[in-house]
């Protein structure tokens, strides 16, 4: 079953506005990260934010986790057209073994109009 | 530092012939995961690795796929007979632990293509 589900599936801003993504999920989980995927490329990791976070930074990326409604977001301030990608949430559930596989959710696109 | 290195990158077979998927894990690493993507979708759990055991395997099809993670050497992906819903991209994943709370570092992908 999709454990993880993105929102928007597509997103299409201008150079220089701010996009969020947002990320809901179903079971009880020890942590939750993002990706970006470039077309046809593989995956570069961005934030890990655990369970007991409320929210994380890296450079003009803004995470966000509400455990309660199981759901996070990612925030990408003043966006750049270089930011064009697949963006996705990966969970790893408390209750899988441990074992840190991670289950994806389905991706937002992101294309940002230079 | 060379990242986790995949090879093929691009794999053709007919169907009923195999595949074989390399993966090279970053250095240091003995914690290998594969995933599965599919077009326009994201990407599916297969199979964990250590060096010379499979951990979890919940995510593999029951039948045509194995994997294998030497003492030495790449982990393998295989599968045998492929069809044509076997098309996709197969990613696997290193990382120096095999317990949540830990970045997994992903390889470029193999882009299989059943014809």
């Amino acid at each position: 079953s999709q454990q993880g589900e993105e929102d928007p599936q597509a997103l299409s801003i201008q150079e220089g506005e701010n996009a969020t993504m947002n990320c809901s999920y179903k079971t009880s989980i020890n942590n939750l990260q993002w990706y970006r995927q470039n077309s046809g490329r593989g995956l570069v990791h961005l934030i890990l934010i655990r369970s007991n976070e409320r929210e994380k930074h890296s450079g003009r990326l803004r995470v966000t986790l509400d455990t309660s409604k199981k759901s996070s977001s990612l925030l990408i301030t003043a966006s750049r057209a270089a930011d064009t990608a697949s963006y996705f949430c990966a969970t790893d559930s408390v209750g899988s073994s441990n074992t840190g596989k991670l289950i994806f959710g389905q991706g937002t696109t992101l294309q940002v109009k230079p | 530092n060379a990242g986790v290195m995949q090879n093929p990158r691009h794999l053709v077979r007919r169907r009923g012939q195999e595949a074989r998927l390399r993966c090279s894990p970053m250095k240091g690493h003995s914690h290998v995961y594969w995933y599965r993507q599919l077009p326009e979708e994201g990407l599916k759990f297969m199979v964990y690795l250590q060096k010379e055991n499979i951990i979890d395997e919940s995510g593999m099809p029951k039948e045509r796929f194995s994997a294998e993670f030497p003492k030495e050497g790449p982990s393998i992906l295989r599968i045998q007979q492929v069809v044509r819903g076997d098309s996709a991209a197969y990613f696997c994943a290193s990382s120096p632990l095999g317990v949540g709370g830990y970045e997994q570092y992903f390889g470029p992908g193999t882009r299989l293509t059943v014809t």
